[in-house]
């Protein structure tokens, strides 16, 4: 049972905004939101995760919405290097850190 | 930080043949994970270790399959006798669970070809 909903593909113009939905209805309590990244031929990276507020670091920003039904992922200019498989993951921290993967959505950004 | 680390990156195999992939997990995470992807099944969690010890071996495929953590900074996953369809990515991760929030960090993966 998938966790999490992404859209399998998006495309983004080089030097935009990237917005990445994600739908996590049945998101627990205690779980976190986390969003991984996979480019071509590598390990998946981490690249954010969140709770409730809205989180931001250097590599991009996170919107949970109040419910925490949602969020969204946001690379607020995006560049060629940013076409990768992005995983948007609910788990509990202390469980051992065991994340279900699911689909992911396959952003392209484009010149 | 060097991250962690795998090999060997790539492993070609015959069918029958033991396989060992051997990761090092990045100094002081006590939590390691293998998983397995490949185009039809995606990112699969196969093992989990917390401070050297199985947690969680539900994910291994079968008898085939077994891994060790001999001592925090070393883990194998063994395959015999190996199958073609065995064939994908293996990656292994690690985390530090005790400092709250950590996320997993994974290495780059082998890839494994069992002809």
């Amino acid at each position: 049972d998938a966790k999490t909903t992404q859209p399998t593909s998006m495309d983004c113009a080089e030097g935009r905004a990237a917005n990445l939905p994600c739908n996590h209805s049945t998101i627990s309590g205690n779980e976190y939101v986390y969003w991984y990244r996979q480019i071509h031929s590598q390990g998946p990276q981490y690249i954010i995760h969140g709770l409730k507020n809205n989180e931001t670091n250097e590599m991009a920003s996170l919107i949970i919405t109040e419910d925490r039904k949602s969020s969204t992922l946001i690379l607020p200019h995006a560049t060629l290097r940013d076409t990768a498989v992005y995983y948007c993951i609910v788990g509990v921290p202390n469980a051992g850190n065991m994340l279900t993967f699911g689909g992911g959505t396959r952003l392209m950004v484009k010149p | 930080d060097a991250g962690v680390i795998q090999s060997p990156r790539h492993e070609v195999t015959e069918m029958g043949q033991e396989v060992t992939l051997r990761c090092k997990p990045i100094s002081g995470h006590n939590s390691l994970f293998w998983y397995r992807q490949t185009m039809m099944r995606g990112l699969e969690l196969l093992i989990y270790f917390n401070n050297n010890v199985p947690i969680d071996d539900s994910g291994m495929p079968e008898d085939r399959f077994s891994a060790k953590m001999p001592n925090a900074s070393f883990s194998t996953l063994k395959i015999q006798p190996s199958e073609p369809r065995d064939s994908a990515v293996y990656f292994c991760a690690s985390s530090f669970p005790d400092r709250g929030n950590s996320p997993l960090h994974f290495g780059n993966g082998t890839r494994l070809t069992v002809t």
